[in-house]
């Protein structure tokens, strides 16, 4: 089974600063599919950011980007500008492009994102 | 925006008691799936459902875990008989194609006392 790992429990930045969450993967598999989540105190999970391992191009949304490094299967999430209501826990997560391969969305354990005045 | 719609918000039950939770996914969507989410810990896959049958179960999806599709719009999972382990944040989710992003619901809180 793929693993996903988020070595930061917790990350501090300053509003209207940029932050970098890290996320790491193991997979034998060529084609997959990376997300970012964002899960603020209501506990909501809110889709913050897709990526298609064959695309070349780092997926861009507003002040969200990521930084998708194939060979050495890190997907890390870059929040420009913050805000405070970026403050969350912030999940990453791998879903294999394989439909012999199942329909789950493995879950990092997740970054507490705090964001200060 | 169409939204994955949870209830209840906030479930309590007794150890031995039945439960059921409710959720009506994004009308036309045609996966579903469970997730739960420990307090403290990371959300974790429990089934998926396409087509009327299940898709995929993970191991914690044991006998005690049922999920039903009853009419076109709500999908349900039902715990038998909880145990104070299946105290979670359990979470729906729907998507348009296998392959599409998953739409979560707002969850529901399951306390069992």
């Amino acid at each position: 089974a793929q693993t996903v790992t988020q070595s930061q429990p917790e990350m501090s930045v300053q509003e209207a600063e940029t932050v970098t969450l890290s996320c790491t993967y193991d997979t034998s598999e060529s084609d997959y599919y990376l997300f970012w989540y964002k899960q603020p105190p209501s506990r909501q999970m809110i889709l913050v950011i897709r990526q298609e391992a064959y695309k070349q191009q780092n997926a861009t949304e507003n002040r969200f980007s990521v930084n998708f490094q194939k060979a050495a299967k890190s997907f890390s999430l870059k929040i420009s500008d913050s805000q405070l209501g970026d403050a969350a826990m912030y999940f990453c997560a791998y879903r294999s492009a394989n439909s012999n391969s199942g329909y789950a969305l493995n879950f990092g354990k997740g970054t507490s994102l705090l964001v200060t005045p | 925006e169409p939204e994955v719609t949870q209830t209840p918000s906030h479930q309590v039950t007794q150890m031995g008691q039945e439960v059921i939770l409710r959720c009506v996914p994004i009308s036309n969507h045609l996966y579903f799936y469970w997730y739960r989410q420990i307090l403290g810990q990371k959300v974790e896959f429990l089934v998926s459902f396409y087509n009327n049958e299940i898709s995929e179960k993970s191991e914690i999806f044991d006998d005690q875990f049922s999920v039903e599709r009853p009419d076109g719009s709500n999908f349900t999972l039902k715990i038998r008989s909880t145990k104070l382990e299946d105290s979670a944040m359990y979470f729906c989710a729907s998507s348009a194609r296998r392959n599409s992003p998953l739409h979560f619901g707002n969850g529901t809180r399951l306390t069992v006392t």
